[in-house]
């Protein structure tokens, strides 16, 4: 069965470092998203990718977290400088196309502590 | 604006026993509404959604929820619940424009006693 995979699942740093989400979505899923899920409340979206370009981005913490998608298949996250409140899980899911209809399929998440 | 609220943060019940799990909506434009379960250190799986026609649905496990527009409700029921429906789960609102934005509300922990 397909499924969307994330590495690392557990990433600890310490603040002011830089970390690194990979995750690779279903094969043949134009859509990526990505989630943060702070302990305790809903995932909220960050960033949505169609292909390779950001369709939105206003959740997304520019000053400090980027996002990338080159070849429209697997995306990048990353934060830098990390800080203590971005300590939470990372969601990555994808669907085939960003309609309203179609299934986000989730990841398994990567939870970071930042200390 | 959207906004979702799940009412009660921990649902205690005994096994066998019926589960139900509260989910109010607030939307300027009729949403369509999703019900994720989601396992300890996995990711969310979905249960259910409603977009259009039937309001009551039916998903895996056994769930089902009814859209209430009266209520601004979505609650998900379960008749009878196993020890392995022990989870968090969330409920969610999208929007059927160009936005198309999943907003989850803050998700109930079910914990199922033997």
């Amino acid at each position: 069965e397909a499924e969307v995979a994330q590495s690392p699942r557990y990433k600890i740093t310490e603040k002011s470092q830089a970390v690194a989400f990979w995750c690779d979505p279903i094969s043949g899923h134009a859509t990526l998203y990505w989630y943060r899920q702070i302990l305790g409340q809903g995932p909220e979206l960050l960033v949505q990718f169609q292909d390779e370009s950001v369709v939105d981005d206003s959740q997304l913490p520019k000053d400090r977290f980027s996002a990338e998608r080159l070849k429209g298949v697997d995306s990048t996250l990353k934060i830098q400088p990390a800080e203590l409140g971005d300590s939470a899980m990372y969601l990555c899911a994808s669907s085939l196309v960003g309609g309203a209809l179609n299934e986000q399929f989730f990841g398994p998440g990567t939870r970071l502590t930042v200390l | 604006a959207q906004s979702v609220t799940q009412l009660g943060s921990h649902v205690s019940v005994s096994e066998g026993a019926l589960v139900l799990l509260r989910c109010n909506y607030s939307s300027s434009v009729p949403p369509y509404l999703f019900w994720y379960v989601q396992y300890p250190n996995q990711g969310l799986q979905l249960l259910l959604k409603y977009t259009t026609g039937a309001t009551l649905v039916k998903g895996i496990n056994g769930f089902e929820a009814e859209f209430k527009k009266s209520e601004t409700s979505f609650h998900l029921r379960k008749p009878s619940a196993h020890m392995s429906d022990a989870a968090e789960y969330f409920c969610a609102v999208r929007l059927n424009n160009a936005g198309n934005m999943l907003t989850f509300g803050g998700g109930t922990r079910l914990m199922v006693k033997p």
